[in-house]
């Protein structure tokens, strides 16, 4: 089977660090994802992992570790815009191709 | 550059009825996948379509159909609408190695009364 848990809601300051975390269980990995879903509109790509360790990207980066089935989003000097939810995905190719299984996201609340 | 485009971006149907909705995807992707993002809920795999065919399915009913077109483009219908499956209907495109990443368009929000 497959599962991704992360937590439901978080709040944080402006210009604060937040780190959101993933944990997954899938039957394979290929990769894992992270998407930025401000309410009512479409996931936005922020990352992408396959490899272990901290890919960073300006004020974003994440961490994978494969073996502890672990990933991490960290948001650095907090934007009020950064309120949105924050999706993991992980592709899956016992699922088949490129298709992504989603968790059920963190909304993120940035407060002044 | 274009990016994935939806239509319609909302749509009001009762229930029993069929729905249609529209993708185009980005320029350069021939592939496209179809999503269905319950309120509160992460976006779940409806199929994905690649060479004018089905190239993967998840765990979604028949009622839930789709098509691509040599232009890439994609439909996807669902036939006897539910009240359940009121959700915003997300559209990715990607390439078609397996290592793409997908990018989603706006979104057609459904409403089944």
């Amino acid at each position: 089977g497959q599962n991704i848990d992360q937590p439901t809601e978080m709040t944080a300051t402006e210009g604060a660090i937040v780190q959101i975390n993933c944990t997954y269980q899938t039957s394979g990995f290929n990769g894992l994802f992270w998407y930025q879903q401000h309410a009512g509109e479409a996931p936005t790509f922020l990352s992408y992992n396959v490899l272990d360790g901290l890919e960073e990207k300006g004020r974003f980066s994440s961490f994978l570790s494969r073996s502890k089935g672990y990933s991490y989003l960290l948001l650095k000097e907090l934007q009020m815009k950064d309120s949105a939810s924050y999706l993991c995905a992980v592709r899956d190719p016992s699922s088949g191709y490129s298709t992504l299984t989603f968790g059920k996201g963190t909304m993120l609340l940035v407060s002044p | 550059d274009a990016g994935v485009t939806q239509s319609p971006t909302h749509l009001i149907k009762t229930r029993g009825q069929q729905v249609t909705l529209r993708c185009s995807p980005k320029s350069g992707h021939d592939t496209v996948s179809w999503y269905q993002q319950a309120l509160g809920q992460g976006p779940q795999f409806i199929f994905q379509y690649y060479e004018e065919e089905e190239r993967q399915r998840g765990n979604f009913p028949d009622r839930f159909s789709g098509h691509q077109f040599p232009n890439y483009s994609s439909e996807l219908n669902v036939n006897a609408l539910l009240l359940g499956d009121s959700a915003l209907y997300l559209c990715a495109s990607s390439g078609s190695d397996r290592q793409e990443t997908q990018y989603f368009g706006p979104g057609t929000r459904l409403l089944v009364l």
